[in-house]
């Protein structure tokens, strides 16, 4: 079945770095456009970023656009987002998610996330 | 980017039926035929209820129903169900490889 597992997050100080991960399988991940989604506590869904299948292709939301980087290794079936720059709106679990039905945002399968927490 | 308006919260009684809207703009939701909708339980991922706009995937109860009217994108759930208590979002493709997400509507079954 499908699975898509996070890691990487954690309590990072304002100003640093981390790098996430998502692990894929049960599906050929090489043929999906992967997104990154976040959610701060309590608050609503925000979009992060899109790669294209073949990683070539990639944006970003204007609050992340600069400072994240999305990319993936289709030979490790891995998702990876790069943050940087990270300051205390950053703060959120951050999802990965599979576009399921053709490459407009229908996120079909979700991880179940991993926290970045930003604070000094 | 500015986020989808959802009403905040909205209720029902076993069996009965309830409809969220989520407006967007003529530049997102009235624009493409790309609106989602998604369920969430406390603790819980985000799961896929609709895409292009009424469309269901396999195992999503045909309680669940979408449809859209110019800028304005509406989920129905009919028959509501103890287990229909949830965060609701919808989605939607604003152009130029962005996407947008409605700031989230509480259901309460009373």
């Amino acid at each position: 079945q499908v699975q898509l597992v996070e890691s990487g997050g954690g309590m990072v100080q304002p100003g640093r770095s981390l790098r996430l991960s998502c692990a894929a399988s049960g599906f050929t991940f090489s043929s999906y456009d992967m997104h990154w989604v976040r959610q701060a506590p309590g608050k609503g869904l925000e979009w992060v970023a899109v790669i294209w299948s073949h990683g070539s292709d990639k944006f970003y939301a204007d609050s992340v656009k600069g400072r994240f980087t999305i990319s993936r290794d289709n030979s490790k079936n891995t998702l990876y987002l790069e943050t940087n720059s990270l300051n205390s709106e950053d703060t959120a679990l951050y999802y990965c998610a599979r576009d399921g039905y053709g490459g407009y945002g229908d996120l079909d399968y979700w991880g179940q996330g991993t926290l970045v927490t930003v604070s000094s | 980017q500015s986020a989808l308006t959802q009403p905040p919260s909205a209720s029902g009684s076993p069996g009965q039926s309830v409809t969220i809207s989520c407006t967007g703009t003529s530049s997102d939701v009235g624009a493409y035929k790309y609106v989602t909708w998604y369920q969430q339980h406390p603790g819980k991922a985000p799961k896929l209820l609709i895409y292009e706009v009424t469309k269901r995937p396999s195992g999503v109860p045909d309680r669940f129903s979408g449809s859209k009217s110019g800028n304005t994108a509406s989920l129905s759930v009919s028959g509501l169900q103890a287990e229909d208590e949830a965060d609701y979002y919808c989605g939607s493709y604003a152009g130029s490889n962005n996407w947008v997400f409605g700031g989230g509507t509480k259901l309460t079954v009373l």
